[in-house]
């Protein structure tokens, strides 16, 4: 166990909704970084949040937008949803940008 | 931009056995780290191994140990003494190393080797 959170652990949506991911990030830790993985791939990084602001971005269109909070919790939010965001959407903390970083479980969403 | 590739999709080996997973991985940076980390069925991933860059010596933890070619791009996995738990996907993963004030520490991650260990 990490220490990293991730709610909900499933999640059904259809096409053109909007849907929220949340992470709890490990105590002690400013640095959140969101990853899309698509079954049978890798994951591919999204975005990183530092200090309540985003410290980078994959190529990921921008209705994949994030928050991180003044607790270093986090948000992922994805707008008009296709069915090609169907995966496993994994977040990761670490006590800072370059460092170590302790996933959460994933949260596994479904697009239909 | 940096690559990250792993030949070997899928492995298997006997318990107590030792096998070697591969990676390959393209880059001009001279600073970065490279990961091994494990992904059950639980999904949850795990840290295995980590490497500088900067270090010539080979990373060890317990049962597992890199070989590190920096100059060939090569960063391998050997897990000795297979166990049944050490069964699961496992990523190879680069993280560039910039200037302290604009440095971003995304992981690129390779497609993973399905690791299964036979009793």
């Amino acid at each position: 166990e990490t220490g990293v959170t991730q709610s909900p652990t499933h999640l059904i949506k259809t096409r053109g909704q909007q849907v929220t991911l949340r992470c709890s990030s490990q105590s002690g830790h400013n640095t959140v970084s969101w990853y899309q993985q698509a079954l049978g791939q890798g994951p591919q990084f999204i975005f990183q949040y530092y200090r309540e602001e985003e410290n980078g971005r994959g190529n990921f269109p921008p209705r994949f937008s994030g928050l991180q909070f003044p607790n270093y919790s986090s948000e992922l939010n994805v707008n008009a949803l296709e069915l090609d965001d169907s995966a496993l959407y994994l977040c990761a903390s670490s006590s800072d940008r370059r460092d170590e970083q302790f996933f959460g479980p994933g949260t596994r969403l479904t697009v239909l | 931009a940096q690559t990250v590739t792993q030949s070997q999709p899928e492995m298997s080996v006997q318990e107590a056995e030792t096998v070697t997973l591969s990676c390959t991985y393209d880059t001009s940076e001279n600073n970065y780290y490279l990961f091994w980390y494990k992904q059950p069925p639980s999904r949850q991933m795990i840290l295995v191994i980590r490497q500088e860059a900067y270090k010539q010596q080979n990373a060890t933890e317990n049962r597992f140990s890199v070989n590190f070619q920096k100059a060939a791009k090569s960063f391998s996995l050997k897990i000795s003494d297979s166990q049944l738990g050490d069964t699961a996907m496992y990523f190879c993963a680069f993280m560039k190393l910039m200037n302290y004030g604009g440095s971003q520490g995304n992981l690129i991650f390779g497609k993973g080797t399905k690791l299964s260990v036979k009793p």
